[in-house]
């Protein structure tokens, strides 16, 4: 089945400090990789969509310019938590598409736990 | 625009018992659906999906889901639950059409007692 690796599974970085983090398809080609935002005891909050060779579109609410996704290759997105501050801690969730049909089940990583001191 | 709704924040059973939970949708037609699972700082994993045909949905280990477009409700259910099914679980809703993303309910955390 379509494997999602995420990486690093957890990182801690010092507030104003930048933390990138990666998403990659193993054994399949994502054009289209989504990123959520969990916070504890709660749903996923997507927080933009990621489409390959073009600009992410971020949802409503959803800094831009904080939170910078590059989807350079079918393979890789990544998300870079610009800045950092405490408030930014969280468990960040990268998923992608299994196939290329618009109803294809979504795949995730195993996630990023953020925290930052 | 779609929503999910899982009424049930936790859920207690014990080990052998049967299980369901309740998931309710809002949308205008028939959508998309779906149950992951999340283990503890862990991703999603698909339990299964419904897109269209038999309302009755088997997935992975040992789950099923009915679908009921009367109810607006795709509940998931497993005869007997072990102790390794403790973990949070996820209803989502797509809309067909369109980009498609799927919204997800906000989780029910299950506790199995052994």
């Amino acid at each position: 089945g379509a494997v999602v690796s995420q990486h690093p599974s957890r990182v801690i970085c010092k507030s104003g400090t930048s933390v990138k983090i990666e998403c990659r398809s193993l054994d399949f080609q994502a054009t289209t990789m989504f990123w959520y935002r969990q916070f504890p005891k709660q749903s996923l909050m997507l927080m933009a969509t990621s489409n390959e060779g073009s600009k992410a579109t971020y949802e409503q609410g959803v800094e831009k310019d904080k939170f910078l996704i590059n989807h350079a290759s079918l393979t890789l997105s990544t998300l870079t938590v610009t800045s950092a501050h405490p408030e930014d801690s969280s468990f960040y969730i990268c998923s992608a598409r299994g196939g290329e049909q618009l109803n294809s089940p979504l795949h995730f990583g195993n996630g990023t736990r953020l925290t930052v001191t | 625009a779609q929503s999910v709704t899982q009424p049930d924040i936790h859920i207690t059973v014990s080990e052998g018992a049967s299980l369901e939970l309740r998931c309710n949708y809002s949308y205008g037609a028939t959508p998309y659906l779906f149950w992951y699972v999340q283990s503890p700082g862990q991703g999603l994993q698909l339990l299964l999906k419904y897109f269209s045909g038999d309302t009755l949905v088997q997935g992975i280990k040992g789950f099923e889901a009915e679908f009921k477009r009367s109810q607006s409700s795709f509940n998931l259910r497993k005869p007997s639950v072990h102790w390794s099914d403790a973990a949070e679980y996820f209803c989502a809703v797509g809309a067909r059409g369109g980009s498609y993303i799927p919204t997800f309910g906000r989780g029910t955390s299950l506790i199995v007692h052994p």
